[in-house]
């Protein structure tokens, strides 16, 4: 079984639309959550940490269910800027990257 | 800002040539990666460092061999390239297991 799992996708949304990602992880003793954000043919690059109480960063909210041991990643409003992949990442004694959702926000 | 930085950005290699990929870091962070990444498979961890002249063992070692003689420099090296090292090759460093991850802009490889 894979440490982490994400849903491929892709997903296709039109512009203002709101769009959520789940991601699931095995090891209930993982620590650390995050959300990474991918363009094509660039590197990985932190999009937001997760924290137990859920937070936000502007158009993005995350969650954390340990009970369930899945994080989520909801975007409102969606941009055209939003169109790329989306890699949640979970640690323990190492880091677990999922293979990403992609996401492309159409006109 | 330089952060995490890798050379060279692309490389083509024969197959049977040996070739060093190149990261520094100027973060001051404790641990190093290596990953490759390749389409539907995800980020595969190479090796890692816990610290300055420590590496150990990823998820896909073979076929690599990796140094860290100084606290910024990470090398990744190929002794005998194979066509099924042909990937997107990315360092990454931070400051433990639980800490942010920063990558560098990646190596693309080809081996013919």
């Amino acid at each position: 079984r894979k440490e982490v799992e994400q849903d491929p996708g892709p997903f296709n949304v039109p512009e203002g639309a709101t769009v959520a990602f789940n991601c699931t992880y095995s090891n209930s003793a993982s620590q650390s959550f995050f959300w990474y954000r991918q363009d094509c043919r660039k590197e990985p690059k932190l999009l937001m940490s997760v924290y137990s109480s859920g937070n936000e960063d502007g158009r993005f909210t995350a969650q954390l269910n340990r009970a369930s041991q899945y994080i989520s990643l909801l975007i409102r409003d969606s941009k055209l800027s939003d169109s790329a992949t989306y890699l949640c990442v979970v640690t323990g004694n190492q880091f677990y990257f999922g293979t990403g959702t992609s996401l492309t926000v159409i006109p | 800002n330089a952060g995490v930085t890798q050379t060279p950005k692309f490389r083509v290699l024969k197959t049977g040539q040996s070739m060093t990929l190149l990261c520094a870091q100027d973060m001051n962070h404790e641990y190093m990666y290596w990953y490759r990444q390749d389409p539907g498979m995800g980020l595969r961890l190479i090796h890692y460092s816990v610290g300055e002249g420590t590496t150990a063992k990823g998820e896909v070692p073979d076929g690599y061999n990796v140094s860290r003689l100084k606290k910024q420099n990470f090398l990744l090296g190929l002794e005998s390239a194979a066509p099924s090292q042909t990937s997107v090759y990315f360092c990454a460093s931070s400051f433990g297991f639980g800490n942010t991850i920063y990558f560098g802009e990646g190596s693309w490889l080809t081996v013919v």
